[in-house]
């Protein structure tokens, strides 16, 4: 078990543009969450996956904001054309669900994005 | 909708002392319950957890009772150490999996 992983941890970008972030989620993990965290708040949700099925995203996600996790396996989350409300900690977490057994989220360190 | 309100902070105690974190939520149905931890320049960790109410969710000296008549799921630990100075999260999972989060508490210990 290596744990979720999340690449890059530091982002600085100027306004207006675009930006990719990688998580890979612990091996087995069947259920893949994105959420975000501004500075002296809890974590906001933002969308989840099970398997390679995007299955909820929040009001918070834009049409500037798109997720895959094209084989169920790794994910990515887009931002484009980014703003200065973007700026946060983009955090991933993966969980295992089997039947009735749902197991907790399992969070990464984050990716933290500056918009200059 | 699901919320969680969660005592503001910072908490600051000395080694030792009582803690007392009190956190209420709001939720359809019967979500289950965590408390998550960040410790200083480290990801979110899952301190303890309770599914059904009654449960209570123990681990490293810290206990949390699922209180579904009061919607409540007060943080405890009887004597703090310097090493438990961290932010800690109250949260509810919908049954989508879906996590809520508190705003967190800051918890700071003295020696």
């Amino acid at each position: 078990d290596t744990g979720v992983s999340q690449n890059p941890r530091h982002k600085i970008t100027k306004r207006g543009q675009n930006v990719t972030f990688r998580c890979d989620p612990i091996s087995e993990h069947n259920r893949l969450y994105w959420y975000r965290q501004t500075l002296g708040q809890g974590p906001e949700f933002l969308t989840y996956f099970q398997n390679e099925a995007q299955l909820e995203k929040s009001r918070l996600l834009s049409d500037r904001f798109s997720a895959e996790r094209p084989k169920g396996s790794f994910s990515t989350l887009e931002i484009q054309r980014t703003e200065q409300g973007d700026s946060a900690m983009y955090l991933c977490a993966s969980s295992l669900i089997r039947g009735e057994s749902n197991q907790p989220q399992h969070f990464g360190d984050g990716t933290r994005l500056s918009i200059l | 909708g699901n919320s969680v309100t969660q005592m503001e902070g910072p908490v600051t105690l000395s080694e030792e002392a009582f803690l007392t974190i009190n956190c209420t939520y709001t939720a359809t149905g019967y979500p289950s319950l965590f408390w998550y931890v960040q410790y200083p320049g480290e990801g979110l960790q899952l301190l303890l957890k309770a599914t059904k109410a009654d449960d209570k969710g123990s681990n490293k000296g810290f206990e949390a009772t699922y209180r579904k008549e009061t919607t409540s799921f007060h943080l405890e630990k009887g004597s703090v150490q310097v090493s438990d100075s961290a932010v800690y999260f109250c949260v509810v999972r919908r049954n989508t999996g879906k996590l809520i989060f508190g705003q967190g508490t800051t918890l700071q210990v003295k020696p």
